[in-house]
């Protein structure tokens, strides 16, 4: 099944606890992104990668830190996480060439930082 | 900013054809007129797109007028697992940034 695994679903930890969450796709696209969604704010992008390699900021990157290595990987890392990164995170992909191509997102990462 | 307008909220009667309406009077002519549902707080779903034919696909149906300024997407027999919130969205290439607006809360009542 073509799907955007995000690992984990629900993460609670202490401000500063370097913590990753992975997100991988089996549908061999180009384009990965990674987006926070928090009430009253909808969803911002907070980084995005073009191919293996290239990456670039979204709108709201401070914070975070994202790797593209593998195709099929994006990890998201959170060096120092504080309090207001608690949010709901998807990560979501997409082929490149043509625009006819809708995104798919992952299930979401429900982050609590205290 | 999002570049489309939604109503906040709209009900619709569970078999009845629900009619989400969608204003992007600044769209240009490459733009794609992309529309994503998201049921309670799981991942965006894709549900179809269109340039500037009207297009149908299992899921639902979307209207654009030929102006393009606006669209309406139709789920034909709404049933009570399509209450989501709808979101409207247009976007030239496949890796232009998806801006997600408010969207449209719609409830499906019994």
């Amino acid at each position: 099944e073509a799907q955007v695994t995000q690992n984990p679903r629900y993460l609670i930890t202490v401000t500063g606890k370097k913590l990753t969450v992975t997100c991988s796709q089996n549908m061999n696209h180009e384009y990965m992104s990674w987006y926070r969604q928090d009430p009253g704010l909808g969803l911002r992008q907070i980084y995005y990668s073009m191919n293996v390699e290239v990456t670039d900021k979204g709108d709201v990157p401070e914070g975070y830190k994202v790797s593209r290595k593998e195709k099929r990987n994006f990890p998201l890392i959170l060096e120092s996480p504080s309090p207001n990164q608690t949010s709901l995170y998807f990560c979501a992909s997409s082929q490149l060439v043509g625009a006819y191509y809708g995104y798919t997102f992952g299930s979401g990462t429900r982050l609590t930082v205290v | 900013d999002a570049k489309t307008t939604q109503p906040p909220s709209m009900d619709c009667a569970e078999g009845r054809a629900a009619n989400l309406p969608c204003n992007h009077s600044t769209i240009s002519g490459n733009e794609y007129v992309y529309w994503y549902r998201q049921i309670h707080s799981q991942g965006p779903q894709y549900i179809i797109h269109g340039l500037k034919n009207n297009e149908t696909n299992e899921m639902a149906s979307l209207i654009i007028t030929e102006d393009r300024k606006s669209s309406t997407l139709i789920l034909p027999h709404a049933t009570l697992r399509d209450t989501a919130v709808y979101y409207c969205i247009v976007k030239e290439t496949s890796y232009d940034k998806v801006i997600f607006g408010p969207g449209t809360s719609l409830s499906v009542i019994p």
